[in-house]
């Protein structure tokens, strides 16, 4: 149980040009969901916390009109890259948070390569 | 503030042999501590979670895990080593700060595991 995908695993586009990566929750609703970004050999950097039926909170320095979050359903989440630069390529994760656990863990995606060119 | 510190980049050892791989953490209230392992290229597998209890925590694959409250500590552990578990192992707690409940985790900055045959 507690399974979460992201789609596409990988993508690489051109510079100016939007993105969408898609997470989904596959066996649970998730009311919160999470998107970070990860370096090379580096922790992730939580980028937003998106909850179902409302607006993300973005963290401190994450435009929000460049990383666009929706959260239209219990089971999925997606990420908009707008008018990507080569400096946005990074590995996107996101999370989705089980209500149904005490704790609310996190179960994490397998994570989307974006490269821009 | 919060945080949580992994004292190591990397941690070498023999396969057949014990593993440690350390967490200390910094929070405010009662820690909910978690250990995540990322494999190249991948997202983040949940390993275990320390809320309440016992301190010794068992999770998956023979990790476990002893939360030491006087040490603010969160080490991770596996009696027998496999070059499987070669990875890049994730120290996280629970944000519990200002509104109380955010979800968000806070991460150390990862220690690779390195076991060798």
């Amino acid at each position: 149980g507690a399974v979460v995908s992201q789609h596409p695993s990988w993508v690489i586009c051109k510079s100016g040009t939007s993105v969408k990566i898609e997470c989904r929750s596959l066996d649970f609703q998730a009311t919160t969901m999470f998107w970070y970004r990860q370096f090379p050999k580096q922790s992730l950097m939580l980028m937003a916390t998106s909850n179902e039926g409302s607006k993300a909170t973005y963290e401190q320095g994450v435009e929000k009109d460049k990383f666009l979050i929706n959260h239209a359903s219990l089971t999925l989440s997606t990420l908009t890259v707008t008018s990507a630069h080569p400096e946005d390529s990074s590995f996107y994760i996101c999370s989705a948070s089980d209500p149904g656990g005490v704790t609310d863990t996190q179960y994490f995606g397998p994570g989307t390569r974006l490269t821009v060119l | 503030a919060q945080s949580v510190a992994q004292p190591e980049d990397q941690v070498n050892v023999a396969e057949g042999n014990p593993l440690t791989v350390k967490c200390t953490y910094s929070v405010s209230g009662n820690p909910y501590l978690f250990w995540y392992v990322q494999y190249p290229n991948r997202g983040l597998q949940f390993l275990l979670k320390y809320i309440t209890g016992d301190n010794l925590v068992k999770g998956s694959y023979g990790f476990e895990a002893e939360f030491n409250k006087s040490q603010t500590s969160f080490h991770l552990k596996k009696p027998s080593a496999l070059v499987s578990d070669s990875a890049l192992y994730f120290c996280a707690v629970r944000d519990r700060e200002g509104s109380g409940n955010t979800g968000k985790l806070i991460f150390g900055q990862g220690t690779t595991l390195q076991v060798k045959p």
